[in-house]
């Protein structure tokens, strides 16, 4: 099954700054790439996915690249805010696949 | 809407015993999961329904099992607790399949002495 790899475990940025959260994943069937935020004592939320078939996608300050090629994807965030403070998970799945696999996750902290 | 629902918030069971994790979801999505969350392992599928009638094993399903009891309700059952299933739990929906936005309970955190 699709093995999904997620670095860095933790990241701290002063507020301002950029975020870069990277993943690789194993399986070159997997063409559906989510991206989750989780506050604490909350469940994930999306906050913005990719498919194969675009190499890049933008939602104001959070953006997320895909290399189908070397299989890895990554999100970044710029301009940090304190409220960007959370656990980040990323995902991979093939289409028509219920078997969504995630990474182990990204604490950030954004400092004020 | 409520979204999606999971009772109890938390619950202490001792090994050996047996408990239902109840979840529920009103936006008429077609596809319901079950996921476990441990430290720096991120979410592992236990068991999805891709319809109501129908439940197919995930990643770990070992010692747990499903019921998808009508299209909103999707109940997960340990039937002899252990303490590795000492876990937050989380139940999603999604429109078809987990290519649609997955959306997530607020979780149950199960601690099995």
């Amino acid at each position: 099954g699709e093995n999904v790899e997620q670095h860095p475990s933790t990241l701290s940025v002063q507020e301002g700054d950029s975020a870069v959260i990277k993943c690789t994943y194993s399986d070159s069937a997997s063409n559906y790439f989510p991206w989750y935020k989780q506050e604490l004592g909350k469940g994930p939320q999306l906050i913005i996915d990719i498919r194969s078939n675009v190499g890049e996608k933008k939602d104001q300050r959070i953006a997320v690249t895909l290399n189908k090629t070397a299989k890895h994807f990554s999100l970044h965030i710029t301009e940090t805010q304190p409220e960007d403070s959370a656990v980040y998970f990323c995902a991979a799945t093939p289409y028509n696949n219920n078997d969504m696999r995630f990474g182990a996750g990204t604490r950030l902290t954004v400092k004020p | 809407n409520a979204g999606v629902t999971q009772t109890p918030k938390f619950q202490v069971l001792k090994t050996g015993q047996s408990m239902t994790l109840q979840c529920a979801q009103d936006m008429n999505h077609n596809s319901m999961y079950w996921y476990r969350q441990d430290p720096g392992m991120g979410l592992r599928l236990i068991y999805y329904s891709a319809s109501e009638g129908t439940t197919d094993k995930g990643e770990v399903p070992n010692g747990y099992n499903v019921s998808r009891l009508n299209k909103r309700e999707f109940s997960l059952r340990l039937e002899s607790a252990a303490p590795s299933q000492t876990s937050v739990y989380f139940c999603a929906s999604a429109g078809l399949a987990s290519v649609d936005e997955q959306f997530f309970g607020p979780g149950t955190r199960l601690t099995v002495l």
